[in-house]
């Protein structure tokens, strides 16, 4: 079983170059969400999708932009990069209220 | 809008003592808990979750974890400390108001010989 999957695993970034981080969930789950991981900080949420369509702010948005282009996939677009954006970013999905699964996650760099 | 604070960022217990990790959950409605645990350069596993009734909850690796109300806490615990559970732990939290998953700022658990 798949699971979550994301790409890539590992980017590295100019300042004010842009990319998308690929998420994909096979498990027919209607949520999913974007974090970002930083040391001291646990994971913060970025932007969630209630449902194919729907998304929603989290608690650090800024900078970010998503696209829930079905229920698979869940799309985070970073359109011009900044060097306070190198985190790694985990994706997730699950079931309203139910456990989240989780990507491998997408260690990214912006120098 | 719901949050989590976890005591303590970092934990060490002795191999073989107590590990007592802590999560107060802030909500207005009641809360959904989750515990989570990450393992180096992985993603995320469920260790356990509480959802509604028997607010003492098993999860898996022997831990286990109790939502008290009248604390506002779901505190870990584990008997006895084992070296494969060095890992750094999740408290999260979501409600049926706004279920969005929120996580706390984690603690990393270190075992010692």
């Amino acid at each position: 079983n798949a699971g979550v999957t994301q790409t890539p695993k590992f980017q590295v970034l100019k300042t004010g170059q842009s990319m998308t981080l690929q998420c994909a969930q096979d498990m027919n789950h209607n949520s999913m969400y974007w974090y970002r991981q930083d040391p001291g900080m646990g994971l913060r949420l970025i932007y969630y999708s209630a449902s194919e369509g729907t998304t929603d702010k989290g608690e650090v948005p800024n900078g970010y932009n998503v696209s829930r282009l079905n229920k698979r996939e869940f799309s985070l677009r970073l359109e011009s990069a900044a060097p306070s954006q190198t985190s790694v970013y985990f994706c997730a999905s699950s079931e309203r209220l139910a456990k989240a699964f989780f990507g491998q996650g997408t260690r990214l760099t912006v120098v | 809008a719901q949050s989590v604070t976890q005591l303590g960022s970092h934990v060490s217990v002795s191999e073989g003592a107590l590990v007592l990790l802590r999560c107060n959950y802030s909500s207005s409605v009641p809360p959904y808990l989750f515990w989570y645990v990450q393992y180096p350069n992985q993603g995320l596993q469920l260790l356990l979750k509480y959802t509604t009734g028997a607010t003492l909850v098993k999860g898996i690796n022997g831990f286990e974890a109790e939502f008290k109300k009248s604390e506002t806490s779901f505190h870990l615990t584990k008997p006895s400390a084992h070296m494969s559970d060095a890992a750094e732990y999740f408290c999260a939290v979501s409600d049926l108001e706004d279920d969005k998953i929120i996580f706390g700022k984690g603690t990393r658990l270190h075992i010692l010989p």
